[in-house]
């Protein structure tokens, strides 16, 4: 079946400094890629849709300048935490979707712990 | 509001039990899909019922949407310990144009002792 592989799983970082999550589709071309964050015990936020070749789209109270998503291929886009703060620990998704009607395909998450 | 909320926000049973949980939704809807998360984990991907559907099994789970009453459930039957997650019910919405962007729920944490 379809895999999305997101890296790291885990990271721990000094309040400045700037992260980047990968997000890749091993097996199938993502056309759109939706980046998600999600606090303890609580549903996923929709942070932004991304599209291969175009700007990211995003939702209503994300800094764009802040969070910065980059599709530039058919299997992969990265969200880069910019001067993380320790308000943006949290746990951020990714998910896939290729050309056709298939459900979204989840990566496994990676836990962002500022320090 | 939040688009698609779940109740119970959690559920606890035992093995050989049968699990409901339930969605509500505001708008309309193109779909409703079931995810279930394990603790940590990313998403995977139970169900998809869409909006002329009422109901729908695949193995030991049962999915029913009542679109009169912007409602659905989710039946797991014969429930396993492996079973215990998260589950959260998403609705894409029936406006055009979406790009998929589905809306996740809060949902309900299953525990299923054994």
């Amino acid at each position: 079946g379809a895999v999305v592989s997101q890296h790291p799983s885990r990271v721990i970082c000094k309040s400045g400094t700037s992260v980047k999550i990968e997000c890749r589709s091993l097996d199938f071309q993502a056309t759109t890629m939706f980046w998600y964050r999600q606090f303890p015990k609580q549903s996923l936020m929709l942070m932004a849709t991304s599209n291969e070749g175009s700007k990211a789209t995003y939702e209503q109270g994300v800094e764009k300048d802040k969070f910065l998503i980059n599709h530039a291929s058919l299997t992969l886009s990265t969200l880069t935490v910019t001067s993380a703060h320790p308000e943006d620990s949290s746990f951020y998704i990714c998910s896939a979707r290729g050309r056709d009607n298939s459900p979204l395909h989840f990566g496994n998450g990676t836990r962002l712990t500022v320090t | 509001s939040q688009q698609g909320e779940e109740d119970p926000q959690a559920l606890s049973i035992q093995e050989g039990e049968n699990a409901t949980m339930n969605c509500s939704y505001k708008t309309s809807i193109n779909n409703l899909q079931w995810y279930r998360q394990n603790s940590g984990r990313g998403l995977v991907h139970l169900i998809l019922i869409r909006s002329n559907e009422r109901e729908k099994h695949s193995g030991r789970l049962r999915v029913t949407l009542d679109t009169s009453k912007k409602s659905s459930s989710l039946l797991i039957t014969a429930s396993r310990a492996a079973d215990t997650a998260s589950y959260f019910c998403a609705t894409e919405p029936g406006s055009g144009g979406s790009n998929y962007k589905l809306t996740f729920g809060k949902g309900t944490l299953l525990t299923v002792n054994p």
